[in-house]
């Protein structure tokens, strides 16, 4: 397996635009979290997917976020309108509903400028 | 609240010293503790899945141990080569099919 896949690696965009990040989760792993990274708060997670349902979305920082599991392979993190502040690496990982690890993405860089 | 914490937030240590670092997590309801590497400007990726009270596992020159029952876990590095450089982050569960609760991590900075 590839491990977790997000795309894409680094994404520039104005503000005010709409921005899409995917995560492609591994074969079998039915659980999916978005993180975000950021210098003030270290790892903080946005969304948590069991079974492609969202279970935890509290850290969702505001309205402009969403996030969507329409299928077991795959995410979308959307932000619109997107915010210098919404600047961050925002990771995806994935681990099965056993006792097993995360495995993370390589993580998207966004920058909003 | 659910709360991990890791101590010390930083760490400087000579190449060649032996170090260690603490997470502390919830006692009760306790399924698991996560350790990760996080090396900059990589992704987190695990070390050790811990389970049982009394667990010590080890890879390479990295240990750690748990205590479930007083709820911390500490991480051991024998003798840090500059590539241990990496903040070092736990996290916890509290069944199976919950959320991860991480810690801050801890940043170590091995000094040659």
């Amino acid at each position: 397996d590839a491990g977790v896949i997000q795309s894409p690696r680094h994404e520039v965009t104005e503000m005010g635009q709409e921005v899409t990040l995917r995560c492609k989760p591994i074969s079998g792993h039915n659980s999916l979290f978005w993180y975000r990274q950021t210098m003030m708060r270290g790892l903080e997670l946005l969304i948590y997917f069991n079974n492609n349902v969202p279970i935890d979305d509290s850290g969702m920082p505001e309205d402009r976020f969403s996030a969507k599991m329409p299928n077991a392979s795959f995410s979308t993190l959307k932000i619109q309108p997107s915010e210098p502040r919404d600047s961050a690496v925002y990771f995806c990982a994935s681990r099965t509903a056993e006792n097993t690890e995360a495995f993370f993405g390589q993580g998207t860089r966004l920058t909003v400028v | 609240i659910l709360n991990v914490e890791q101590s010390p937030q930083s760490l400087h240590v000579q190449e060649g010293d032996s170090t260690n670092f603490t997470c502390s997590f919830p006692s009760s309801n306790f399924y698991a503790l996560h350790w990760y590497r996080w090396e900059t400007a990589k992704s987190p990726e695990a070390l050790f899945v811990m389970t049982l009270n009394g667990d010590e596992k080890k890879k390479g020159r990295i240990s750690a141990t748990l205590n479930t029952k007083e709820g911390y876990s500490y991480l051991y590095i024998k003798g840090s080569q500059p590539e241990d450089s990496a903040t070092y982050l736990c996290a916890f569960l509290k069944d199976s099919n919950y959320q991860l609760i991480w810690g801050a991590g801890t940043k170590l900075i091995i000094k040659p």
